[in-house]
């Protein structure tokens, strides 16, 4: 297992189009997380997922963003109508459980957009 | 709510000095304490977590950190820093089982 792979790790797109990136956790990580990370800041949580269940998700995942995990593994997160304030890099990190004393999360290398 | 401060955004140290990237957190309860580290172009590595117990952590790459209640701070440390260690870091408080907030980060610059 080569840990968390995301794809594409980079995407530039013209403002108004759609993205899809694409996150592959490590095999049997029930938790799979998605972060945004913007130039000068930390990552900032956007959503999780339990399996194929979405349990949490920011205030800054607006309607434009969506993400799924359908059968419990890789998992997608797309962005429709991409604005510039859209542009960042996106992580994705899985655990095997939730994050307690004997569980780490995990990160991709992530994917940077760039909304022009 | 959550929140960590890392007061320095840039530090820079000559190599073989020793290290203290700051780090405070806000929250109610026990806080569970992550530094991550990471390099240009890549992901976020786990460098030492807390969780309960002795307040002095050690983790890898030669790195430790204090847990101070007294002072709701995470404060992370290395006796004598390598080249290899120039990155951003990151401290992170996490709620049992959920997301992490991350603090700001602070860049490390190594002079030789």
């Amino acid at each position: 297992d080569t840990g968390v792979s995301q794809n594409p790790r980079h995407k530039i797109t013209k403002r108004g189009q759609n993205v899809t990136f694409r996150c592959d956790p490590i095999s049997e990580h029930n938790r799979l997380y998605w972060y945004r990370q913007t130039l000068g800041q930390g990552p900032e949580f956007l959503t999780y997922f339990q399996n194929e269940a979405q349990l949490e998700k920011s205030r800054l995942l607006s309607d434009r963003f969506s993400a799924e995990r359908p059968k419990g593994s890789f998992s997608t997160l797309e962005i429709q109508r991409t604005e510039q304030g859209d542009s960042a890099m996106y992580l994705c990190a899985s655990s095997s459980s939730g994050i307690g004393p004997n569980t780490e999360a995990f990160f991709g290398q992530g994917t940077r957009l760039t909304v022009v | 709510a959550q929140s960590v401060t890392q007061p320095d955004i840039h530090i820079t140290v000559s190599e073989g000095a020793s290290l203290e990237l700051r780090c405070n957190y806000s929250y109610g309860a026990t806080p569970y304490l992550f530094w991550y580290v990471q390099s240009p172009g890549q992901g976020l590595q786990l460098l030492l977590k807390y969780f309960s117990g002795d307040t002095l952590v050690q983790g890898i790459k030669g790195f430790e950190a204090e847990f101070k209640r007294s002072q709701s701070s995470f404060n992370l440390r290395k006796p004598s820093v390598h080249w290899s260690d120039a990155a951003e870091y990151f401290c992170a408080v996490g709620a049992y089982g959920n997301k992490l907030v991350f603090g700001a980060g602070t860049i490390l610059r190594v002079k030789s």
